[in-house]
């Protein structure tokens, strides 16, 4: 699986849009993006996948670049409770088997 | 939405003692299950995947005859840490793969095992 690279933290003002990077420069063609995270001293929760198009849910928004070398996950309106480390994992899609792993993630801390 | 429970969710035992963490999907089945052990300050390292009615599969540096997996049933995975030593103390999340095919997403996260060895 491909790798991603993040930065390791980040800070973002509450009510403000938090927009986080990641780059995956060798992703393969059937490689998706995943997106968790995880609270402290909490199992990880899924945020949102994305293969090409742009995808939005009730959480948040993904944006894959057209070469598909990098993405941005954007949480519209952080709150404080979206305190937490973010991953970025690229892999094959559920019918190919794969792993989920985990890189070292952005920390993202809100702040009031 | 799916959920995954591990028990118990957080454990003190001897150095040398043996200690098991279930992981149960329940409200789906999961033929495969992932253990992932993670430090302080450090991210999330998978150390297997189970496949239920067969062998795990271990990560390259895990010692199988140490972290004893079972996946006996659809919706049941077990970890046992054998004689276990302090440095065996971390946090121990499974996760579940919903073989069903259904659902935006098909991997779940369990709210982990915090064991601490004495």
């Amino acid at each position: 699986d491909a790798k991603t690279t993040q930065p390791p933290s980040m800070d973002c003002a509450e009510g403000r849009a938090a927009n986080l990077p990641c780059n995956h420069s060798t992703i393969s063609g059937n490689e998706y993006v995943y997106w968790y995270r995880q609270i402290h001293s909490q199992g990880p929760q899924y945020i949102i996948h994305g293969l090409k198009n742009n995808e939005t849910n009730e959480m948040a928004s993904l944006i894959i670049t057209e070469d598909r070398k990098s993405s941005t996950l954007i949480l519209p309106h952080a709150t404080l409770r979206d305190t937490a480390v973010y991953y970025c994992i690229v892999r094959v899609g559920r019918n190919q088997g794969g792993k989920l792993i985990f890189g070292q993630g952005t920390e993202l801390s809100v702040k009031p | 939405g799916a959920v995954v429970s591990q028990h118990p969710s957080w454990v003190i035992c001897k150095s040398g003692t043996s200690v098991k963490i279930e992981c149960r999907s329940l409200d789906f089945q999961a033929t495969t299950m992932f253990w992932y052990r993670q430090f302080p300050k450090q991210s999330l390292m998978l150390m297997a995947t189970s496949n239920e009615g067969s062998k795990a599969t271990y990560e390259q540096g895990v010692e199988k005859d140490k972290f004893l997996i079972n996946h006996a049933s659809l919706t049941l995975s077990t970890l046992t840490v054998t004689s276990a030593h302090p440095e065996d103390s971390s946090f121990y999340i499974c996760s579940a793969r919903d073989s069903s095919g259904r659902g935006a997403y098909e991997q779940y996260f369990g709210p982990g095992t915090r064991l601490t060895v004495t």
